[in-house]
């Protein structure tokens, strides 16, 4: 069983419009929560973390975290067709490991 | 954010050989840094856990013997696949933690291995 799912995608969205990406995990006892982008033939850029419910705002930004739902969602606000990438959600499991669970990531395409 | 130096960007070599790929962090030391491999269109695979002074942690599956990480300070992680197949040929990818509490990773660019 996979401890961090995304939906692969393709996800389309019009350039200007909102994208919405999302991810779950298993591990209830999961601290950190990370999305990163992947643009093809390139390494992950980390563009958000998240540790406490709710939402928090970066620039076009959202990030949203829901532990009792074990949900981790991104949302891209304004979409350009350079957001369009792969993008990883990535887990810290249990707070102190120092390494990360990476989703398979979801395609995203933002059309002009 | 945190700099991460991997060189070199990309590698085409013969079967049989050996390549060596360095990380480096270059505004901050790294007592741990991560090797991960990415196959086209699949997410990255954890290959080992890179520890400042000590021996590599492997994840199950890892040829330790095939895939050999040296950690010789704070701020360079090398990572050598020896006798290089066509199988290996793929992306491969290092990435240290910056900070303390935070648990941010920063990737290097990435190395992409070609074996003939």
């Amino acid at each position: 069983q996979k401890e961090v799912e995304q939906n692969s995608g393709p996800l389309s969205v019009p350039e200007g419009a909102i994208a919405s990406l999302n991810c779950t995990y298993s591990d209830r006892g999961s601290q950190s929560f990370f999305w990163y982008r992947q643009y093809s033939g390139k390494s992950p850029e980390l563009i958000m973390f998240i540790y406490s419910n709710g939402d928090k705002e970066d620039g076009r930004f959202t990030a949203q975290l829901n532990k009792a739902s074990q949900y981790v969602s991104l949302l891209i606000r304004d979409s350009q067709p350079s957001d369009s990438a792969t993008y990883l959600c990535a887990v810290n499991p249990d707070g102190s490991a120092r390494q990360l669970t990476f989703g398979s990531g979801t395609q995203l395409t933002v059309l002009p | 954010g945190a700099v991460v130096s991997q060189h070199p960007s990309r590698v085409i070599c013969k079967s049989g050989t050996s390549v060596k790929i360095e990380c480096r962090s270059l505004d901050f030391q790294a007592t741990t840094m991560f090797w991960y491999r990415q196959f086209p269109k699949q997410s990255l695979m954890l290959m080992a856990t890179s520890n400042e002074g000590s021996k590599a942690t492997y994840e199950q599956g890892v040829e330790k013997d095939k895939f050999l990480i040296n950690h010789a300070s704070l701020t360079l992680s090398t990572l050598t696949v020896t006798s290089a197949h066509p199988e290996d040929s793929s992306f491969y990818i290092c990435s240290a933690r910056s900070g303390s509490w935070e648990e941010k990773l920063f990737f290097g660019s990435g190395t992409q291995l070609s074996v003939l």
